[in-house]
């Protein structure tokens, strides 16, 4: 079963636009990452949020966590055609070391 | 480190053969996970290990399938017999949990064909 749901499933931007993507989970966690696929590829880690954080910041990545909602959103700024690919959340399960994903956002950058 | 190495990239099978899929996971993390994604279903965790031992194996669809992890570095998930409806990316990741919980790192998948 699915823990996270992101929001939209989805997007399309020209480049040097910002992206913003959300995600909802279901449980209590005790942290929230940010992963991307490429097509045909793996996953590969962005950004991981505690639960007694708020925001946090990588380079053009911002996310954002508001456990009140069980909610986060991964915003990705100026964006360029290299950020076209596959985002994901994921989260452990009951603050278990079960790490469940979303079903993530497709994200298109067009040049 | 190399990172999490998954073998074979590509495995083509006819149906009702058996199939066994390979990864090293990165040295010194504890944790093992097994994921298989499809466009139906998305991302599906099938089984994770915490130093070797299978803790969650709930994900698993069927007796079909079987996970082993006889040391911290090499794991197998095997399917036998094999279903066209098994076609899918099967990916094995790596981490560290507990508290000093970090993120989890992907082999690059073994793309499975049952024909």
């Amino acid at each position: 079963s699915q823990q996270g749901e992101e929001d939209p499933q989805a997007l399309s931007i020209q480049e040097g636009e910002n992206a913003t993507m959300n995600c909802s989970y279901k449980t209590s966690i005790n942290n929230l990452q940010w992963y991307r696929q490429n097509s045909g590829r793996g996953l590969v880690h962005l950004i991981l949020i505690r639960s007694n954080e708020r925001e946090k910041h990588s380079g053009r990545l911002r996310v954002t966590l508001d456990t009140s909602k069980k909610s986060s959103s991964l915003l990705i700024t100026a964006s360029r055609a290299a950020d076209t690919a596959s985002y994901f959340c994921a989260t452990p399960y009951y603050n278990t070391d079960k790490l469940i994903f979303g079903t993530g956002t497709r994200l298109q950058v067009f040049p | 480190d190399a990172g999490v190495i998954q073998s074979p990239r590509h495995e083509v099978t006819e149906m009702g053969q058996e199939v066994t899929l390979r990864c090293k996971p990165i040295s010194g993390h504890n944790s093992l996970f097994w994921y298989r994604q499809t466009m139906m279903r998305g991302l599906e965790l099938l089984i994770y290990f915490n130093n070797n031992v299978p803790i969650d194996d709930s994900g698993m669809p069927e007796d079909r399938f079987s996970a082993k992890m006889p040391n911290a570095s090499f794991s197998t998930l095997k399917i036998q017999p094999s279903e066209p409806r098994d076609s899918a990316v099967y990916f094995c990741a790596s981490t560290t949990t507990g508290t000093r919980a970090t993120e989890a790192f992907f082999g690059q998948g073994t793309r499975l064909t049952v024909v």
